[in-house]
This record gives C-alpha cells, sequence and structure tokens, in this order.
C-alpha cells in the first residue's frame, strides 16, 4: 500500500513565527494531496488541497507546496497562532475516494 | 448543525463481544469512510463505500464488517472484538466529485478488554 510519512513528529514554534510541516509520499501514481488538522479529542478537519498538476496553492495564512520530483510536499503556516497547535496529517489519493494519511505532525506554538 | 454523527462516543467491550459502531450523515455524501487512528500510526482506512449499495476494503479491513443500505448510514461491526482493535474510530464522509475534503465524525473511542 501506499506510503505517506512525515520528518518531523513534534515542531514548536514561537507565536508569530512561520510554520513549516513536511510529508513524504512514496506513490508516484497519486494525484491529489491534502492536509488535515486535528484539534485534541476532535476529528480532523480539512485546510487545503493540491492536485499534482501544481506546485503551489494558497489559502487563508497556509500554502502547501509540492515537489513530484522527490515526493515531498509541505504546509507553511504564517504567523503561527496557539490555536494552531493541532495535529497536522497529510494525506494522498491515487484511487477513486481512497485517502491514505501520514502518521502525523504535532505542532506545538508557543507563546 | 449538519455534519456527521457517530456513536457511542466511548465504549468498554469484553474480548469476544460483537460491536456496531454507528454512522450517519445529513449531508447526502455518495462517499463514506472508517478509518482507525493508534497513535504513531495516524489514520488507517478500514473499509469504504463510493455509493450506496457498495463497499470496499481499505488498508486494515480483517475483523471488520460494514454495509450501506442507504446513503445517510455506514455502520462499522465487529463481529467478535480483540484487545488490538482498542483503537479511535472515526467515521468521515465526501461528496465523491471533485474534491477531496472529507468530513469526520467526532470519533468513537472503543477498547477491547
Amino acid at each position: 500500500g501506499e506510503s505517506v510519512g512525515l520528518h518531523l513528529p513534534t515542531l514548536s514554534v514561537q507565536e508569530g513565527d512561520n510554520s513549516i510541516i513536511n510529508c513524504a509520499y512514496s506513490n508516484s501514481a497519486s494525484d491529489y494531496f491534502i492536509w488535515y488538522k486535528q484539534e485534541s479529542g476532535k476529528g480532523p478537519q480539512f485546510i487545503i488541497d493540491i492536485r499534482s498538476n501544481m506546485d503551489k496553492r494558497q489559502g487563508q495564512r497556509v500554502t502547501v507546496l509540492l515537489n513530484k520530483t522527490v515526493k515531498h510536499l509541505s504546509l507553511q503556516i504564517a504567523a503561527t497562532q496557539p490555536g494552531d497547535s493541532a495535529v497536522y496529517f497529510c494525506a494522498e489519493n491515487n484511487n477513486f475516494n481512497k485517502f491514505y494519511f501520514g502518521s502525523g505532525t504535532k505542532l506545538n506554538v508557543k507563546p | 448543525i449538519a455534519g456527521i454523527t457517530q456513536a457511542p462516543t466511548s465504549q468498554i467491550l469484553a474480548a469476544g463481544r460483537r460491536m456496531t459502531l454507528r454512522c450517519t450523515q445529513d449531508m447526502r455524501h455518495n462517499a463514506m469512510y472508517w478509518y482507525r487512528q493508534d497513535l504513531g500510526l495516524g489514520l488507517r482506512l478500514i473499509h469504504y463505500s463510493n455509493t450506496a449499495g457498495t463497499t470496499g476494503k481499505g488498508e486494515v479491513p480483517d475483523g471488520y464488517s460494514v454495509s450501506r443500505a442507504n446513503t445517510d448510514d455506514f455502520p462499522l461491526t465487529l463481529a467478535s472484538a480483540v484487545p488490538s482493535q482498542t483503537s479511535v474510530y472515526f467515521c468521515a464522509s465526501s461528496s465523491g466529485t471533485d474534491t477531496g475534503e472529507l468530513f469526520f465524525g467526532e470519533g468513537s473511542r472503543l477498547t477491547v478488554l
């Protein structure tokens, strides 16, 4: 099966700084990628997605970068806030409606 | 508020017992999913359904079964629970069109003793 993994299990940043969360994937056939945020005790929530025909997509305070050459994507959060503290998952899709998730990165925002 | 409803939110179960986790959505989404979440392993797909009347196996289907009799409901059954099925279970849905956004329930925490 697919292998979606993260380089760092935990990331600590200072409030106001930018955060970068990385994700590696192994299936070169994957054509759609999503980032999710999961707060403690809750289900994951969609943040942003990107298709394989793009290398960058921006949302509100978030940017996703996709590098298909090295099978890597990242989530950048600008001006990180305490409310951004959560576990972040990347997910990939290469088969209609089947999504595979990485193990997650915990983001700690220090005041 | 519309969305995904899971029940129960938490359950302790003796090994060997049968258990059904319920999931209902009111968004008329075609696709529904069951994931389990274990520390360090992220979310793993158990079963999915692209549309009412169809189901498919995910990454870790053994020991679980699902049914999709209608659009709204997607129950997950453990026929004979084992301790390794202790986990947090999340149900999710998506419109199944040109978006990958999954809408998740709040999870069901299951402990098998």
